[in-house]
């Protein structure tokens, strides 16, 4: 384990369905972001969380809605999804969002929407 | 915002030889720029990364050289083996914001025994 814990691992759901993942980080970082992985494209940045608050929404459906309690915990609440939001969806912590400070990936949900 | 361009998208080379994977980027203003490896079903790790104050940096066997003028950094790997395998992303980080890291598409690199 890196110190980024994700849950679940696998997550299948239908269009109609509400779901969360969850990501903890045991490092003490600031700073916490979502990322979104599918095939062929790169991984593309969704939120920022800097000491729990929320820097950037880089223009995600609000389908997608985030939540972060603390700095050790972010969620993502998906409902009414399509099967295009189907990707791995990676939680990442650093230090801060200043640069320079490099990311800790945790392993991501693989989310497959039917 | 900031734009990753990274190539080859796939590069195969045979074990022992170098590998280099290229990337360019649009905002001048961006000043970190990290490489992670991503083994099939693994997550992304950091295994380098460079500031802009700096032109070269070296650990072992791989080094990450950046051309702030020309707004493009390289991977390089020497002595490549089995377990370098993977896919490596570069990224970009805009110096100062609230922004996160622009990821660049990614390089497959097979090394060929």
């Amino acid at each position: 384990e890196t110190g980024v814990t994700q849950t679940p691992r696998h997550l299948v759901m239908g269009m109609t369905n509400k779901k969360s993942l969850k990501c903890e980080q045991h490092l003490g970082h600031n700073a916490m972001y979502w990322y979104k992985q599918s095939a062929k494209k790169p991984l593309e940045l969704m939120f920022v969380y800097n000491f729990k608050e929320q820097t950037e929404n880089n223009s995600v459906p609000s389908r997608f809605s985030p939540e972060c309690p603390n700095s050790s915990h972010l969620f993502l609440h998906l409902h009414t999804l399509q099967p295009e939001d189907s990707a791995l969806y990676l939680c990442a912590s650093s230090q801060g969002v200043e640069w320079g400070y490099g990311y800790t990936f945790g392993s991501g949900t693989r989310l497959t929407v039917v | 915002g900031e734009n990753v361009e990274q190539h080859p998208s796939t590069l195969s080379v045979q074990e022992g030889d170098s590998a280099v994977i290229k990337c360019t980027y649009s905002d001048s203003a961006s000043n970190y720029f990290p490489w992670y490896k991503q083994e099939l079903g693994k997550r992304p790790q950091l295994i380098i990364d460079i500031r802009s104050n700096v032109g070269e940096k070296k650990d072992q066997r791989i080094a990450v050289t950046l051309n702030k003028t020309a707004k493009h950094f390289s991977l390089h790997i020497t002595e490549t083996q089995p377990e370098d395998s993977a896919v490596y992303f570069c990224a970009a980080h805009s110096g100062g914001g609230a922004d996160g890291l622009t990821f660049g598409k990614g390089t497959h690199l097979i090394i060929q025994p």
